[in-house]
């Protein structure tokens, strides 16, 4: 079955780095778009970046844009998020989430169970 | 502020219907296709109900989604203790290229 695992969070103070990776199993990773989504605490969800299906594109909240970088490698099934010059209010539940098919949407079939970034000083 | 409205609550007794809506200004609901999610605690998101009112296979037809001209439903109906929730409906932005996902609508089952 389809299975997500975010791996990487930890405690990071601001302006630093941080890199997630979500391992996919269970399906053919390269047919599908891919997300990031993240929840600040006592916060609803908030989406942070897509890649296409190849990598060919990707897009970012404005939030985000400039400091994180999504990417991916269909070579061993992972999706990354390199996070950088990170603020307090990047403080979250990291989730990656598979769209349906090639491109994007709204519609994010499968999620993992999310990885917990702290960023504090 | 996102451009799709959630009231913050919404409640109800076992065994009632209940609905959480999603607005959106002028014609967004109507221009937009929105998906529902079900974010339990300690758990990850669940997609309920994609392209306005289709369930995904082993989402339960209590659930059902609609929509008019300006705004979005999600109705529960024969409410059970376990539905109670956070309810997010989302979008496509393709002017923007993001999603958009509304504030939430924490559900308590009374």
């Amino acid at each position: 079955q389809v299975q997500l695992v975010e791996s990487g969070g930890g405690v990071v103070k601001p302006g630093g780095s941080l890199g997630l990776t979500c391992a996919a199993s269970g399906f053919r990773f390269n047919s599908h778009a891919m997300h990031w989504v993240r929840q600040a605490p006592g916060k609803g969800l908030e989406w942070v970046a897509l890649t296409l299906y190849d990598g060919s594109k990707e897009y970012y909240a404005d939030s985000v844009k400039g400091r994180f970088i999504i990417s991916r490698d269909s070579s061993k099934n992972t999706l990354h998020l390199q996070m950088n010059s990170l603020r307090v209010e990047d403080t979250a539940v990291y989730f990656c989430a598979r769209a349906p098919g090639f491109y994007g949407g709204a519609a994010l079939d499968h999620w993992g169970q999310g990885t917990l970034v702290s960023v504090s000083s | 502020q996102s451009v799709l409205t959630q009231p913050p609550s919404a409640s109800g007794t076992p065994g009632q219907r209940v609905t959480v809506f999603c607005y959106g200004n002028n014609s967004y609901i109507r221009t937009h296709i929105i998906n529902w999610y079900q974010h339990l605690p300690e758990a990850a998101p669940k997609l309920l109900i994609h392209t306005n009112n289709q369930r995904p296979s082993g989402v339960p037809d209590r659930f059902s989604g609609s929509k008019s001209d300006t705004s979005a439903s999600l109705a529960i109906s024969g409410l059970q203790s376990e539905d109670e929730a956070d309810y997010y409906c989302a979008t496509w932005d393709a002017r923007l290229n993001v999603v958009v996902f509304g504030g939430g609508t924490k559900l308590t089952v009374l």
